[in-house]
């Protein structure tokens, strides 16, 4: 079946570590995005990617890093300079490549990310 | 600046009750796209309806409907008979026309959702 699929579903990170989170698409979708997610909180918009080599950032992108090599792969890196790490991750695409078209976002499962 | 406006942020009904959603908006674009998501407990987000400001039809599907008014920035879900399996946070979002080096696209603003408990 066609998804995405992010891993893990649980991570822990040390202090002062880098850890990626990592999300892979079958849909052939051309747009993925990060979003962070806080309790109470909508989701805040981390990175997003609308074509392979080509990121922009959202709006809370410090402390953050991501690549698109592939076009099914979209990892987002968190950096020891993200102080406050510890956040429900979600990843998600859509068919979007430009122009006026807005086709709604597909969802992973999410990574809960806390530090030790 | 784009902002969406989820005033409830918990609701609480018995089981067959019907159940209404709100969801206030504000945008200067005058093309623009309003979505519902779900998110069970499982954490990913289900989407449910996309709609263009263009269209005011309501719309209904099922036990779910959806009631966009331009003229208060309001874009309401209805939850008919609600059954258990509607326990969720439901989060309204707002697309945001976005240019970037690739040209132009949207993101989406998000609420800050609603938890919906069903219970029998």
């Amino acid at each position: 079946d066609g998804g995405i699929t992010q891993s893990p579903k649980y991570l822990f990170r040390k202090e002062g570590q880098n850890v990626t989170l990592s999300c892979e698409q079958n849909l052939n979708h051309d747009a993925m995005y990060w979003y962070r997610q806080d309790p109470g909180q909508g989701l805040r918009l981390i990175y997003y990617s609308q074509i392979v080599n080509d990121f922009q950032k959202g709006d809370i992108a410090e402390g953050y890093s991501v690549s698109r090599e592939k076009k099914e792969s979209f990892p987002l890196t968190v950096t020891s300079a993200q102080k406050n790490p510890t956040a429900f991750y979600l990843c998600a695409s859509s068919r979007d490549r430009g122009g006026h078209s807005n086709q709604p976002q597909h969802f992973g499962d999410g990574t809960r990310l806390s530090i030790l | 600046a784009q902002k969406v406006t989820q005033a409830q942020t918990e609701i609480s009904v018995v089981e067959k009750e019907d159940v209404t959603l709100d969801c206030v908006y504000e945008t200067r674009d005058t093309t623009y796209y309003l979505f519902w998501y779900k998110q069970p407990p499982s954490g990913e987000l289900v989407f449910l309806i996309r709609r263009n400001s263009f269209d005011e039809q309501n719309e209904i599907s099922g036990r779910y409907s959806w009631n966009f008014q331009k003229s208060t920035s309001s874009f309401n879900f209805t939850i008919t008979a609600s059954q258990v399996v509607d326990s969720a946070v439901y989060f309204c979002a707002l697309s945001e026309r976005w240019r970037s080096s690739g040209g132009s696209n949207y993101k989406l603003t998000f609420g800050k959702g609603t938890l919906l408990t069903v219970n029998p």
